[in-house]
């Protein structure tokens, strides 16, 4: 069974640019949620998504971010006009039923 | 709203001493509890976990935390350490039935000293 997988691994974007970051869920998982880690900090919460539902976006900053789990593929984080603030490590992970989450690998974004 | 305090954010111990890794959480409902561990470049690994149940919970290498609901806390605590042991180790709190997002703490660095 494979696990989460993230792509891409490493993300360079200019400023103003924009950035999509996928996240192909476990086999059988519906849940998904992403974080992001800024450096010497933990991981923050950002959106929780079933299928085609956001159920929490309460962590995702108001502007630029956005978040989808369409019923075929797989989850994108989309952050337009990128700042250099946005620099960090993205990581999503998924449940099955909520509890226990799996993570991927992240992905590493750095904007220029 | 809930909270994660690891208090140490970083501990070193030499290779086979014990070590605790200290957790508390604040929180006005109940709770589900997680340790994870973070090596270099990496994602994050479940090391284990609290759902229900006995308050003892162990990992196949060696790990284990207790979860003490009167003391707000979640200790993890190994008896005797390996290099290998080396690494980032969160703990994380989530509630409402345990579907949402999970609250993390700031994180321990785990330095296994030769």
């Amino acid at each position: 069974n494979a696990g989460v997988m993230q792509n891409p691994r490493h993300l360079v974007r200019r400023r103003g640019q924009e950035a999509r970051l996928r996240c192909s869920p476990m086999k059988g998982h519906s849940h998904v949620y992403w974080y992001r880690q800024l450096p010497e900090e933990g991981l923050k919460f950002m959106v929780y998504l079933q299928k085609e539902n956001i159920i929490d976006e309460s962590g995702m900053p108001k502007e630029r971010f956005s978040a989808e789990f369409p019923k075929e593929g797989p989850s994108i984080l989309r952050i337009q006009q990128v700042v250099r603030g946005d620099s960090a490590a993205y990581f999503c992970a998924s449940s099955p039923r909520g509890h226990e989450q799996y993570f991927g690998p992240g992905t590493r974004l750095t904007v220029t | 709203a809930q909270s994660v305090t690891q208090l140490d954010s970083q501990v070193p111990v030499f290779e086979e001493a014990p070590v605790e890794l200290r957790c508390n959480y604040s929180s006005s409902v109940s709770v589900y509890l997680f340790w994870y561990v973070q090596y270099p470049n990496q994602g994050l690994q479940l090391l284990l976990k609290y759902l229900s149940g006995s308050t003892l919970v162990e990992s196949i290498n060696g790990f284990e935390a207790e979860f003490n609901k009167s003391q707000t806390s979640f200790h993890l605590r190994k008896p005797s350490v390996h290099i290998s042991d080396t690494a980032e180790y969160f703990c994380a709190v989530s509630s409402g039935g345990g579907a949402d997002g999970l609250t993390f703490g700031k994180g321990t660095h785990l330095i296994i000293q030769p």
